[in-house]
């Protein structure tokens, strides 16, 4: 009965590599966001979308592309990877709507570039 | 620009006092909600609590409340009778609405709590 999902947990690779992260939630929620947590604990939003489509796009490197093929799901993946790009990865999502929206974790990817 | 700030990187509690968490935050929006979340060593970002902008009421849940003062602009998490799973980072985030739907969450840098026997 898991909310939101992420997989994988951990995901090591070399630089220049292409990679994906998969983001699922099962809350009936109409919007999803990506997050990225540094080595300091900073969590700034990345991407958000909003049935699909695309509502946010903070100031994020174009080799970072998400993909929501259902208000269900959030994909992303990152050509080119880069030592920078090590961190933990976090997806989220809320109902539309309302002035709570609590936005709910996935569990994070910690991707470690090497 | 909206902005959260955290002041106490970290904060040791006795197991089963009670511990209140800073938060100040910045904004020219009427309209905003501000939560925290708790972070435990295992990675995951746990909600805790809610409070709306317009809430006249403190928000509390179980032993987590939220000590609102809109004039300064604060808002602080009190973590009562403290246990040994509450040690984790907390962190104190702002929602500024968008118009195309949903919300952008702004992160305070957190504060590490250890409660201690």
């Amino acid at each position: 009965d898991t909310a939101v999902s992420q997989t994988p947990k951990y995901l090591v690779t070399q630089m220049g590599n292409d990679k994906s992260i998969k983001c699922e939630q099962n809350l009936g929620h109409d919007t999803m966001y990506w997050y990225k947590q540094d080595s300091k604990k900073f969590l700034k939003i990345m991407f958000s979308y909003n049935n699909k489509e695309l509502i946010i796009n903070e100031t994020v490197p174009n080799r970072f592309s998400p993909k929501s093929p259902d208000k269900a799901h959030l994909n992303l993946h990152i050509n080119s990877l880069e030592l920078g790009d090590s961190a933990v990865y976090f997806c989220a999502s809320s109902p539309a709507g309302g002035e709570a929206d609590t936005q709910y974790f996935g569990p994070g990817t910690r991707l470690t570039v090497l | 620009a909206q902005k959260i700030t955290q002041t106490q990187p970290g904060m040791f509690v006795q197991e089963k006092e009670a511990v209140t968490l800073d938060c100040t935050y910045d904004t020219s929006d009427q309209s905003y909600g501000l939560f925290w979340y708790k972070q435990p060593s295992s990675g995951e970002m746990i909600f805790l609590i809610y409070q709306g902008s317009y809430d006249e009421q403190n928000a509390t849940e179980g032993r987590y409340s939220l000590n609102f003062q809109k004039a300064r602009k604060s808002a602080n998490l009190v973590i009562s009778a403290s246990q040994l799973g509450d040690s984790a980072m907390y962190f104190c985030a702002m929602r500024e609405g968008l118009t195309g739907g949903g919300n952008k969450l702004t992160f305070g840098t957190g504060t590490q709590l250890k409660v201690e026997l």
